[in-house]
């Protein structure tokens, strides 16, 4: 799998939009963006997922670049309840491990 | 609720003794996958069967072994166990459409809210 690469922490404001970024220069055609938190360890959340085109869904929307090089996925709102650890991972989809780096922690401040 | 059911929640055991957990997959899921979070560590990969084969293999240490049973729960065995097998246990499962012919999925996993191992 292609690797990523996030920034370690970020800070939102409750109420504003959360902007993650993730950068994966090596991704290959067929590989997808995924996008999952984890909650102060429980197990991870599935957030979304997409190829090429943009994708959003109850919880989120993910923006991928015109290159595929790079993805932003966007909490619109951001509730202190979204406080967690955000991995990037990208795949090809079907049957395969998810392989988790490090993540970004976002902390929601009221 | 994700739909996948770990147990124990927590267990705590001393070194060199031998603990299975348990992980009954979302209805119709044929994948089970196993993860384990340690502190230093994060998130890794262990193992993955699909249909009761195993399929990819992580970083899973020779004293681990699992199995997936033709009910599909699946179960993970850690043996001689140390000090720093404490640690998050999570079990995963994932989709595989019924029509498809094939083991081919969206990629989702759907993760238990796993087993917490302390080895005293």
């Amino acid at each position: 799998d292609a690797k990523t690469t996030q920034p370690p922490s970020m800070d939102c404001a409750e109420g504003r939009a959360a902007n993650l970024p993730c950068n994966h220069s090596t991704i290959s055609g067929n590989e997808y963006v995924y996008w999952y938190r984890q909650i102060h360890s429980q197990g991870p959340q599935y957030i979304i997922h997409g190829l090429k085109n943009n994708e959003t869904n109850e919880m989120a929307s993910l923006i991928i670049t015109e290159d595929r090089k790079s993805s932003t996925l966007i909490l619109p709102h951001a509730t202190l309840r979204d406080t967690a650890v955000y991995y990037c991972i990208v795949k090809y989809s079907g049957n395969t491990p998810l392989v988790f780096g490090k993540g970004t922690r976002l902390s929601v401040i009221a | 609720d994700s739909g996948v059911t770990q147990t124990p929640k927590h267990l705590i055991t001393a070194t060199g003794q031998r603990v299975t957990l348990r992980c009954s997959p979302r209805s119709g899921d044929l994948s089970v996958y196993w993860y384990q979070q340690s502190l230093d560590q994060g998130l890794q990969f262990l193992i993955q069967y699909y249909n009761g084969e195993e399929r990819a293999k992580g970083n899973i240490l020779e004293r681990f072994s699992a199995q997936q049973f033709p009910d599909l729960h699946s179960e993970l065995n850690l043996s001689s166990l140390e000090l720093g097998d404490s640690a998050l246990y999570f079990c995963a499962s994932s989709v595989v459409p019924a029509t498809s012919g094939r083991a081919f999925g969206t990629g989702e996993l759907f993760f238990g809210e796993g087993s917490r191992l302390t080895v005293l």
